[in-house]
């Protein structure tokens, strides 16, 4: 069985940092792209942003590139996003999601994590 | 970058009715690279159809999708209670992923 546990989340005052964590199983993790998605409170979904298996490619919404990195680690089956210079508009829940047969068709996501950014 | 918009913004119907959520895009979307998702509150969300008009795998038969080009559709046929949740159209096969802002499926 997929599963994806996001974890990390937490309350972070404005300029402040944060490092997201996606621990995978049930599947080759080497092999497929991963991303994050996220939805702020009452809001809709936002791509943020993807890794290819091999960490080759690396793509981030414009709203948060400069700021956020993602990477990964396949012997550990670990993806990660590390935040830098938080903003308030960036509190929202975190997903992980594997892409399926298609770049951004994600079939599999995890429950999330929740960010808040807030003084 | 492709904008979809999604209409209406609120369904209210009752179990057992069909309804129909529309996703309109701002330029034509490549190979029908169209996904509807599926949530509902405190959940993250379920993949329903991919290709437009494909039902992931496990997906019940009364979840249809249709359209091409700037115009898709999500039909669900008869609406069982389980079925009330928010709508996502999600625009794929590029670097990034665009989704619609949603259509809610409520009880009337």
């Amino acid at each position: 069985e997929v599963q994806l546990v996001e974890s990390g989340g937490g309350l972070v005052k404005p300029g402040g940092s944060l490092r997201l964590s996606c621990a995978a199983s049930g599947f080759t993790f080497s092999s497929y792209s991963m991303n994050w998605v996220r939805q702020a409170p009452g809001k809709g979904l936002e791509w943020v942003s993807s890794i290819s298996s091999s960490s080759s490619y690396i793509y981030y919404a414009d709203s948060v590139k400069g700021r956020f990195t993602i990477s990964r680690d396949n012997a550990k089956n670990s993806l990660y996003l590390q935040m830098n210079s938080l903003r308030a508009e960036d509190t929202a829940v975190y997903y992980c999601a594997r892409d399926a047969q298609y770049p951004r068709l994600f079939d599999y996501w995890g429950q999330g994590t929740l960010v808040t950014v807030s003084s | 970058e492709i904008v979809l918009t999604q209409s209406p913004g609120t369904l209210s119907l009752s179990p057992g009715e069909r309804a129909t959520l529309s996703c309109r895009a701002s330029q034509s979307v490549s190979s029908s690279y169209l996904a509807w998702y599926q949530q509902k509150p405190g959940q993250a969300p379920r993949l329903l159809i991919y290709g437009a008009s494909s039902r992931a795998t496990g997906i019940p038969d009364r979840f249809s999708g249709s359209g091409s080009g700037t115009d898709f559709t999500l039909t669900i046929s008869r609406l069982e209670p389980e079925d009330f949740a928010v709508y996502y159209c999600q625009q794929y096969g590029s670097s990034t992923g665009t989704f619609g802002q949603g259509t809610k499926v409520e009880i009337k």
